[in-house]
């Protein structure tokens, strides 16, 4: 059935540096896709999303990869800071009519 | 801030109870969803509504019903609780399908 998880439940990276955040979806059909972040006590936040006829969006400080070979999603964060500290989620929604699928999320460390 | 804004923040009740969760949208979004947070299942979509119709349905029990009204706002129901409904739950809105979602911040609730 349709799923999207994530590789990696945590990911630590030392500041400044660049953190990647991965996301495996298994319905083929999936033709749009979201990235979150929710940090402690509030609400999911819209980073940025991403067409199914697209291969790359750029944001500020963030870039989603979507490789639909090997249904393959992530999230590039650039010069990673103390805030981007949070828990990330993948989401997929498949047609206009269909529900919104979130993955388990990924929590981001950042080491001093 | 999100702009969305949803009532009450906290909310303990007993195993069998009915309780409504309000929602209102950012202004402008005529899309509504709501979602179930909890430890063990992730966020999970229940339920979309789109300028006062359903639009999508998730994972939404038999025992949950929303409804979106003419001013936009929206309300999900949960009747004869159970502990395992204890979650948090968000509302969120966007313009329209597929469109960026700003999240509440989100319901607590407790049943005991």
């Amino acid at each position: 059935g349709e799923s999207v998880g994530l590789h990696l439940p945590t990911l630590s990276v030392q500041e400044g540096d660049n953190s990647i955040i991965n996301c495996a979806y298994s319905n083929s059909a999936s033709d749009y896709f979201i990235w979150y972040k929710q940090e402690s006590g509030k609400g999911p936040q819209f980073i940025i999303d991403i067409r199914s006829n697209m291969d790359k969006r750029q944001g500020q400080r963030v870039t989603v990869l979507l490789n639909k070979t090997v249904k393959h999603l992530s999230l590039q964060i650039a010069a990673t800071q103390p805030g981007d500290s949070a828990v990330y989620f993948c989401a997929e929604s498949v047609n206009r009519d269909d529900k919104i699928i979130f993955g388990k999320g990924t929590r981001l460390h950042i080491l001093p | 801030d999100s702009g969305v804004t949803q009532t009450p923040k906290h909310l303990i009740t007993a195993t069998g109870q009915r309780v409504t969760l309000r929602c209102s949208p950012r202004s402008g979004d005529l899309s509504v969803y709501w979602y179930q947070q909890s430890l063990d299942q992730g966020l999970q979509f229940l339920i979309q509504y789109y300028n006062g119709e359903e639009r999508a349905k998730g994972n939404i029990l038999e025992r949950f019903s929303a409804q979106q009204f003419p001013d936009l706002h929206s309300e999900l129901n949960l009747s004869s609780l159970e502990l395992g409904d204890s979650a948090l739950y968000f509302c969120a809105s966007s313009v329209g399908h597929l469109y960026e979602q700003y999240f509440g911040p989100g319901t607590r609730l407790t049943v005991t």
